[in-house]
């Protein structure tokens, strides 16, 4: 594909639901990380995936908050009974490697009620 | 962990002045240093980044600079356009020796640029 792609662009759930966020990465490219970006902030990092496992997970706030990838491709974040603060923009990106440049995918875009 | 602070937050300028956005970091360890922009409900694009070999990297009208022994590194605009105006993200490769090659952001620079 041309880029980084995630789904779905909005998710709007009520508080205790679970959701499930995809990021589609650039083909070939091995390292996959999750971020989360409240209204007004920088990017805070989440997960770090290379291929299908993920030596670093230091950056899930709760264990609420799962992801998984498979293939070495597509990944899933799974928040468990969403919260109100759990509202933010969720962002993947990819690289190469970990040493490489990561390219971002558009978001997507949580309201939790 | 590394620790990565940006200034100013908010930056407003006239159409072809410079803009120069700062940010210093904790780990010393640290080797890649990009600066992102981010336009309103887009995704972050990559527009610069250097490593730790070296001081300074500039294309067109972009640069930056980094000072390993007093750990900052700034972004250079010059010759701003009102399609600079965007927030801008400096961030640091949190992990020191790359990795995981996570990136530790900024709080991020409100940049306005008046014609």
């Amino acid at each position: 594909g041309a880029g980084v792609s995630q789904s779905p662009s909005n998710k709007v759930t009520e508080k205790g639901k679970d959701v499930e966020l995809r990021c589609d990465p650039i083909s070939g490219h091995t390292a996959l990380y999750w971020y989360r970006q409240s209204l007004g902030q920088g990017l805070e990092f989440l997960i770090y995936f290379q291929g299908n496992s993920a030596p670093d997970k230091s950056g899930l706030p709760s264990d609420r908050f799962s992801a998984e990838r498979t293939g070495g491709s597509v990944s899933t974040l799974t928040i468990q009974r969403t919260q109100q603060e759990d509202s933010a923009v969720y962002l993947c990106a990819g690289g190469g490697s970990s040493y490489n440049e990561q390219f971002f995918g558009p978001g997507t875009r949580l309201t939790v009620l | 962990g590394e620790n990565v602070e940006q200034h100013p937050s908010t930056l407003s300028v006239q159409e072809g002045d410079s803009a120069v956005i700062k940010c210093t970091y904790s780990d010393s360890a640290s080797n890649y240093f990009p600066w992102y922009k981010q336009e309103l409900g887009k995704r972050p694009q990559l527009i610069i980044d250097i490593r730790s070999n070296v001081g300074e990297k500039k294309d067109q009208r972009i640069a930056v600079t980094l000072n390993k022994t007093a750990k900052h590194f700034s972004l250079h605009i010059t010759e701003t356009q009102p399609e600079d105006s965007a927030v801008y993200f400096c961030a640091a490769r949190g992990d020191g020796s790359g990795n995981t090659g996570k990136l530790i952001f900024g709080q991020g620079t409100t940049l306005q640029v008046k014609p």
